[in-house]
């Protein structure tokens, strides 16, 4: 089984339409959670981190649910410029920073 | 603006070639630096993670004489491959932590996209 898994994709979806992510990570001793986004063939960028309370930065919305061991990202309202690769990023306790990625959720947005 | 440089960003060179890569942090000090690899449609997988002064430790799976890692200051690491071949064609991407632990986010660097003839 995969430290951290993913929604399989590609998604596509209308302009304007909300979508949501979800992840699940397998080692209950993770610690930090966070959604990256990465466009084709460039570096990953930090798109928010994810906080237990669950956290929202504008059109973005995350979620941490610890006892399921599980991670979502909506986005609302999406735009042309939402399209690329999500992916979930999860770091253990004691770990020395190591980020696990999860494969990546591709989401396209149309006219 | 970017607080992680890496280079160079593109590599074509004939197999057997040995190529390194340059990975520094802008205005910080990085202890410990991490080299990742993604082949196309995967996702980032951790090579290694290099400490200041100190060897590398590498993730299974990795062969620490193929993939030959220096950081021998504060805000250098190089990632070296050895003798290289087609399949070691990828986009290698390093990164590095302001702070350690916590909820730090990594800051990754541009990446650098290997291509062996």
């Amino acid at each position: 089984r995969k430290e951290v898994e993913q929604d399989p994709g590609p998604f596509n979806v209308p302009e304007g339409a909300t979508v949501a992510f979800n992840c699940t990570y397998s080692n209950s001793a993770s610690q930090s959670f966070f959604w990256y986004r990465q466009d084709c063939r460039k570096e990953p960028k930090l798109l928010m981190s994810v906080y237990s309370s669950g956290n929202e930065d504008g059109r973005f919305t995350a979620q941490l649910n610890r006892a399921s061991q599980y991670i979502s990202l909506l986005i609302r309202d999406s735009k042309l410029s939402d399209s690329a690769t999500y992916l979930c990023v999860v770091r253990g306790y004691n770990q020395g920073g190591k980020l696990i990625f999860g494969q990546g959720t591709e989401l396209s947005v149309k006219p | 603006g970017a607080v992680v440089s890496q280079h160079p960003s593109r590599v074509i060179c004939k197999s057997g070639t040995s190529v390194k890569i340059e990975c520094r942090s802008l205005d910080f000090q990085a202890t410990t630096m991490f080299w990742y690899r993604q082949f196309p449609k995967q996702s980032l997988m951790l090579m290694a993670t290099s400490n200041e002064g100190s060897k590398a430790t590498y993730e299974q799976g990795v062969e620490k004489d193929k993939f030959l890692i220096n950081h021998a200051s504060l805000t250098l690491s190089t990632l070296t491959v050895t003798s290289a071949h087609p399949e070691d064609s990828s986009f290698y991407i390093c990164s590095a932590t302001k702070a350690t632990g916590g909820n730090q986010p990594q800051h990754f660097g541009d990446g650098t996209r290997l291509s062996i003839l």
